[in-house]
């Protein structure tokens, strides 16, 4: 079946503009979750949605970020005045259920800040 | 505050060797434990996971991992390895008592010689 799929997979922006990531979850996981990988670095949480509701956003690194899902499905990704320390590879992964289910993750969008 | 420490950077190993990557956790309350492995140009793929029970857990691809309490360790293991094994490992935890972020360790790069 489908996995987890993100767009777009490279977005290059220039320091100050606005950019939205988008991520589609496997149909019927309930649990979504947002992570930034720097190079040669580990994940770092971002944010936890259990449906449209985001539990856990203690990762979100400043007012700059945001994120929000569409009931069970689409969730989008935010960071407004982008700056060069926010390029990064985004993660989103999606689970069926929180606490002790496997993620699947998507592929990734590697964000380039200029 | 919750913490994963994976002390190498990189193990290089011979095929057909046992080989070990070391995984170390600190958590306020009791944890669920998680590796996951990347692969160049592949995105994260979940190997196994501790929730509760034996504390051998045995997962994808003949990997097997330890839950040592006492320890708070969570070492990744495979008998023999193979040159296909040649990736990125993230060791990764959960404090089950309570929130929904996973703390993922830096990685380690595991180098199987033919």
């Amino acid at each position: 079946g489908a996995g987890v799929s993100q767009s777009p997979s490279n977005k290059v922006t220039e320091k100050g503009k606005d950019v939205e990531l988008r991520c589609d979850p496997i149909s019927g996981h309930t649990a979504l979750y947002w992570y930034r990988q720097r190079l040669g670095q580990g994940l770092e949480f971002l944010i936890y949605f259990q449906g449209n509701s985001a539990p856990d956003k203690s990762g979100l690194p400043s007012d700059r970020f945001s994120a929000e899902r569409t009931g069970e499905s689409v969730s989008t990704l935010t960071i407004q005045r982008t700056q060069q320390e926010d390029s990064a590879v985004y993660l989103c992964a999606s689970s069926p259920a929180p606490v002790t289910d496997t993620q699947y993750f998507g592929p990734g969008t590697r964000l380039t800040v200029l | 505050a919750q913490s994963v420490a994976q002390p190498e950077d990189q193990v290089n190993v011979a095929e057909g060797n046992p080989l070990t990557v070391k995984c170390t956790y600190s958590v306020s309350g009791n944890p669920y434990l998680f590796w996951y492995v990347q692969y160049p140009n592949r995105g994260l793929q979940f190997l196994l996971k501790y929730i509760t029970g034996d504390n051998l857990v045995k997962g994808s691809y003949g990997f097997e991992a330890e839950f040592n309490k006492s320890q708070t360790s969570f070492h990744l293991k495979k008998p023999s390895a193979l040159v296909s094994d040649s990736a990125l490992y993230f060791c990764a935890v959960r404090d089950r008592t309570g929130g929904f972020k996973t703390i993922f360790g830096a990685g380690t790069r595991l180098f199987v010689k033919a």
